[in-house]
């Protein structure tokens, strides 16, 4: 069964600074990897899908990468800004299912 | 505006009162599914739709039902509401299938006293 693990849970970095946040999964047999950004208490906003035959999936400031071998993708921001304050959450597809998994997210605090 | 609509946005009942929670989406897409978001178990999967008649249980189906009749609407029955099924509830939507990019209503936050 597909488990989808995003660590850290929370995480407080200085304005300016570049972070990356993980996600893991367990089977690699995954269409694609798909990153949402959750402000408190509002829906999910799709920042990045990345299919399982791409590397990388840039947006901006954002820029994602995926190793299907390994189970792992990252979600790298430059330069964070306050306004990046958010629960980042990543989430999977599995082809043997017609199911979406997610991680349980990563509470991103920056800090002025 | 393409979006994905949920009503209500707030909802607080009583044990064992059925309620129903709309979600519409204008977009034409084909699947939608319902999600629960509770603190420290994360999102986790209701119920999903490919398309018209044709749903499935998610990872947490019990106390729940659903109906596609038509494309856009997908709503989520609570037949009788229990404490245990207080949480923020969402709707997505995307275009064919669970492997396109997914968008999501806005959350249901539902209380059952």
């Amino acid at each position: 069964k597909q488990e989808v693990t995003q660590i850290p849970a929370a995480l407080s970095v200085p304005e300016g600074e570049n972070l990356v946040l993980n996600c893991s999964f367990t089977d690699s047999a995954i269409y694609n990897l798909q990153w949402f950004r959750q402000d408190p208490g509002k829906g999910l906003t799709s920042l990045l899908l990345i299919q399982s035959s791409q590397r990388e999936q840039t947006s901006g400031r954002l820029n994602a990468s995926l190793d299907k071998s390994s189970g792992r993708s990252t979600l790298y921001i430059a330069a964070s800004q306050p306004g990046d304050s958010a629960t980042y959450l990543c989430a999977v597809p599995v082809e043997r299912d017609d199911k979406i998994i997610f991680g349980k997210g990563t509470r991103l605090h920056i800090l002025p | 505006e393409a979006q994905v609509t949920q009503n209500p946005r707030y909802l607080i009942t009583v044990t064992g009162k059925k309620l129903t929670v709309t979600c519409s989406q204008n977009m034409n897409h084909e699947y939608m599914s319902w999600y629960r978001q509770d603190p420290g178990l994360g999102l986790r999967q209701i119920y999903y739709s490919m398309n018209v008649e044709v749903t499935d249980k998610g990872d947490v189906p019990e106390g729940y039902k659903v109906s596609r009749k038509e494309k856009r609407n997908f709503p989520l029955i609570l037949e009788s509401p229990s404490p245990n099924q207080t949480s923020l509830y969402f709707c997505a939507s995307s275009l064919i299938a669970e492997y396109n990019e997914q968008f999501f209503g806005p959350g249901t936050r539902l209380t059952v006293l």
